[in-house]
């Protein structure tokens, strides 16, 4: 199985101060056909995980544009520019590239 | 809009059996791969199967392969999973998702107990 391994696994930030979530795989994620099914989730307390962030990059609709996610091949980043009190919670990066599709362990974000 | 809504859930001992259902609307069921994701406090995130839009196409995880059996019914929009010869260690939060490698609609979630 792919391994995604998520960096730092707790990240205490200053509102109003960026904040930056690494994610490497142990395999290339780039699939056969050119996409790279590498994805990013928040999950608040208590809720069901909200995709903010596909294929590596394209936010979804409603995600604020302080949200931002970048990479290539086994390397990938989600940036919060000025992070706010409702960011708080878990992120995870998981890769739909190779079957099964997995998930990081999950960063958990917290407000200093 | 996407709604996923899990059902079934509950307590069951070890070696039981249970079958977990979920309803969609606000898109054409019909047309989508259909998932079942578990989350853990110990394992995280776990994708354990995904179907086809016409069933042909199914696929397990090696944790649940050979005891849970992934399904559809395009008419009543209804995804299901039957899950067979339970294991403590399949207690979790069972969410169905849409679609497969990218999973952008969630529900809301139902837990699966296993416990003597």
């Amino acid at each position: 199985d792919v391994v995604m391994t998520q960096s730092p696994l707790f990240l205490p930030v200053t509102l109003g101060q960026p904040a930056s979530i690494s994610c490497r795989s142990s395999q290339s994620l780039v699939y056969s056909n050119g996409d790279t099914y590498l994805n990013w989730f928040q999950q608040r307390p208590g809720q069901s995980p909200r995709r903010l962030i596909y294929k590596v990059s394209n936010r979804d609709s409603a995600v604020p544009d302080r949200f931002s996610g970048s990479g290539s091949g086994t390397d990938f980043t989600l940036k919060i520019s000025r992070v706010e009190a409702e960011d708080v919670g878990v992120y995870y990066c998981m890769q739909g590239t190779h079957w099964p599709w997995t998930f990081g362990q999950g960063t958990k974000v917290e407000i200093k | 809009q996407v709604q996923l809504v899990e059902s079934g859930g509950g307590l069951i001992k070890p070696g039981g059996s249970l079958r977990l259902s979920c309803t969609a609307s606000g898109f054409t069921f019909s047309d989508y791969y259909m998932n079942w994701i578990r989350q853990t406090p110990g394992k995280g995130l776990e994708w354990i199967s995904y179907i086809s839009p016409t069933s042909s196409d199914t696929n397990y995880a090696d944790s649940v392969r050979g005891r849970f059996t992934i399904s559809r019914d395009n008419a009543k929009n209804s995804l299901y999973l039957q899950m067979n010869s339970l294991r403590a260690e399949d207690t979790a939060v069972y969410y169905c998702a849409t679609p497969s490698r990218l999973a952008e609609h969630w529900g809301q979630g139902t837990l699966v107990t296993v416990s003597a």
